[in-house]
């Protein structure tokens, strides 16, 4: 099983769609949990951190369940400029290592007019 | 700079050739990673510089990937006797915690093709 695994998409919805991806890791041990946002030929940018009591972020709705080990990121009234490719992150730390960022693949989002 | 600057941004070189790749990272960040990112695949963890502490190179892909940090600023990522699979793009990372990923900031990229 992959460490952190996510449905490649592409998501192709509507403007104004609400759109929601999942991402499931596989270490329970997983400290921290975050979201990067990736265009097309570009580098990845922080979206949102992934706080265990959930956190919003203007149309963005940032999810954790610990106990399923998954993470989710709900986009409202989607935009164009929404497309992009998600990206979850997870934080693996070992000992006294600062750990590593442990990137999913990404979810492919296409918002149409 | 303000950000982390990569280069060559574009880099082709012939199959067996040695690349230098080059990442200066914001300024007074202690905290540095190299990623690659093969065409539609995830970013594949390489190396991470963390201060003067040993590095962490248990993603380098073989031993003809080496990378070092020199006085905890600019850091090479050497690749000898490149293969057609090293294309890629390959990707570098700052941070002044190494708290990541806050403050973590991406580096454009070097995009390598191995011809």
């Amino acid at each position: 099983r992959k460490e952190v695994e996510q449905d490649p998409g592409p998501f192709n919805v509507p403007e104004g769609a609400t759109v929601a991806f999942n991402c499931t890791y596989s270490n329970s041990a997983s400290q921290s949990f975050f979201w990067y946002r990736q265009d097309c030929r570009k580098e990845p940018k922080l979206l949102m951190s992934v706080y265990s009591s959930g956190n919003e972020d203007g149309r963005f709705t940032a999810q954790l369940n610990r106990a399923s080990q998954y993470i989710s990121l709900l986009i409202r009234d989607s935009k164009l400029s929404d497309s992009a490719t998600y990206l979850c992150v997870v934080i693996q730390t070992n000992g006294g290592s600062q750990g590593n960022l442990i990137f999913g693949k990404g979810t492919k989002l296409s918002v149409k007019p | 700079g303000a950000g982390v600057s990569q280069s060559p941004s574009n880099k082709v070189t012939e199959k067996g050739k040695d690349v230098e790749l080059r990442c200066d990272p914001i300024s007074g960040h202690t905290a540095l990673y190299w990623y690659r990112q093969s065409l539609g695949q995830g970013l594949e963890f390489l190396i991470y510089f963390q201060g003067n502490s040993a590095p962490d190179k248990s993603g380098l892909p073989s031993d003809r990937f080496s990378a070092e940090r020199t006085g905890g600023s600019v850091s090479t990522l050497t690749i000898q006797r490149t293969q057609q699979e090293d294309s890629a793009v390959y990707l570098c990372a700052s941070s002044s915690t190494g708290q990541a990923p806050y403050g973590y900031t991406f580096g454009s990229g070097t995009r390598l093709t191995v011809v």
